[in-house]
């Protein structure tokens, strides 16, 4: 079985601070992806990765960075965080393999609270 | 240029029903098209994917949907609702093409009354 797994399912962080988001997946997948979960507004792509040190922006990068110096890790970096940016925030990956139709396989999310 | 609508934003059955859930597209080149379900704090998970094979998709948990091009939809049925399959369900669109992007739609909240 695929697993996604991201680094704490809740975090509480100040207006300002630099907020790492971290990703791991255990199934040697090129494609890595960071998403913000909103109400109402579904999901949407903040940056997508599809090789290491590789990144491209998605719908809404604003605000974000993201590294990824191994395969298996992606990380989401908030510079300075925002309250607009409290969400939530899903990590998940895929393989190029199926390409045109790749599943993607997410993880739990992280569920950010930025005061 | 790729998008989605999922027509409800929710949806209210009872245990035993049909479940009708809608979803309109609208892609450049041939899409793929997924449905995701995601239960209360939960990740998503892949319930089924068309990919240019059979219009008709057979998913995970009695789960189906018909790729219909003439009418640019997706649309997601069960023939008859659980209380487990109270979920979150979102429609997924991604086209050909280079890209690896995936357009989400903005979800429809299922809910399965006893």
């Amino acid at each position: 079985d695929v697993k996604v797994t991201q680094s704490s399912r809740y975090l509480v962080k100040r207006t300002g601070e630099k907020v790492f988001l971290e990703c791991v997946q255990d199934m040697d997948h090129e494609n890595m992806f960071w998403y913000r979960q909103d109400p109402g507004l579904g999901l949407r792509l903040i940056y997508f990765s599809y090789d290491v040190k590789m990144k491209e922006k998605g719908d809404i990068p604003e605000g974000y960075s993201v590294s990824r110096e191994k395969k298996e890790r992606f990380s989401l970096i908030l510079e300075s965080a925002s309250t607009n940016q409290t969400s939530m925030y899903l990590c998940a990956s895929s393989s190029q393999t199926e390409w045109g139709q790749e599943t993607q396989y997410f993880g739990p999310g992280t569920r950010l609270l930025v005061l | 240029a790729q998008s989605v609508t999922q027509l409800d934003s929710h949806v209210s059955v009872s245990e035993g029903t049909p479940v009708l859930l809608r979803c309109n597209y609208s892609s450049s080149y041939s899409p793929s098209l997924f449905w995701y379900v995601q239960h209360p704090n939960k990740g998503l998970q892949l319930l089924l994917k068309y990919t240019s094979a059979a219009t008709l998709v057979k998913g995970i948990n009695g789960f189906e949907a018909e790729f219909k091009k003439s009418e640019t939809s997706f649309h997601l049925t069960k023939p008859s609702a659980h209380m487990s399959d109270a979920a979150e369900y979102f429609c997924v669109v991604r086209s050909g093409g280079s890209n690896y992007k995936l357009t989400f739609g903005k979800g429809t909240l299922l809910t399965v009354n006893p």
